[in-house]
């Protein structure tokens, strides 16, 4: 079936770093989403990317739909303790209707 | 934003017994509604989509005479888990789309299903 690969899996930060990571693909998505997962609830949508090359920012948050449109980077800027949580990337196609696949997610620790 | 509530948010059964868990969209009509499980540190996977008067559509692998789904109204959509065993012990988290897109989809809080 289709999979995205996130990467890293995890990773662990001091608090004010800026932090990268970034979701793959074997197939090509017409959209990609990045959501935010904390302990125990879920997911919450942080940036949509819906055209090859677009790059958008949702405050600290910039995100880019990679150009062969099998990618997608989600950068975080100044990061604070709140960031703590698991980021998902997720893809859709126009041809799976509703349907969003999801990443493994990548596990974010900020050190104070 | 739009609210999507689930109920309960925990719950804890003995094995055989069936467990039911509410979707809720609380300021908004949810033409679709998705059901997702997620075991400790992994990812989301979807079980089935539900479209409001219509048959739910199961993931390949998913029973769908275990994991009964109701969307009878534009709001409430109920996943049954019948005859439970500790296998299907997991975080249940439904979502809600207006039907406008993907990028439509709001997730509820989870239910944390434990089977004993």
């Amino acid at each position: 079936g289709q999979q995205l690969n996130q990467s890293p899996q995890s990773m662990f930060i001091q608090e004010g770093e800026d932090v990268s990571m970034n979701c793959t693909s074997s197939s090509i998505f017409n959209t990609w989403l990045w959501y935010k997962q904390d302990p125990g609830e879920g997911p919450v949508l942080l940036i949509a990317l819906y055209k090859a090359g677009e790059l958008t920012s949702n405050g600290r948050l910039t995100a880019q739909f990679g150009i062969t449109r099998k990618d997608s980077f989600l950068n975080i800027s100044a990061s604070i303790p709140s960031d703590v949580g698991i980021y998902f990337c997720a893809g859709h196609k126009k041809t799976s209707y509703d349907k969003v696949i999801f990443g493994p997610g990548t596990s974010l620790s900020v050190i104070p | 934003g739009a609210v999507v509530s689930q109920h309960p948010s925990r719950v804890i059964c003995k094995s055989g017994t069936s467990v039911k868990i509410e979707c809720r969209s609380l300021d908004f009509q949810a033409t679709t509604m998705f059901w997702y499980r997620q075991f400790p540190k992994q990812s989301l996977m979807l079980m089935a989509t539900s479209n409001e008067g219509s048959k739910a559509t199961y993931e390949q692998g998913v029973e769908k005479d275990k994991f009964l789904i109701n969307h009878a109204s534009l709001t409430l959509s109920t996943l049954t888990v019948t005859s439970a065993h500790p296998e299907d012990s997991s975080f249940y988290i439904c979502s809600a789309s207006s039907g406008r897109g993907y990028n439509e989809q709001f997730f509820g809080p989870g239910t944390r299903l434990t089977v004993l």
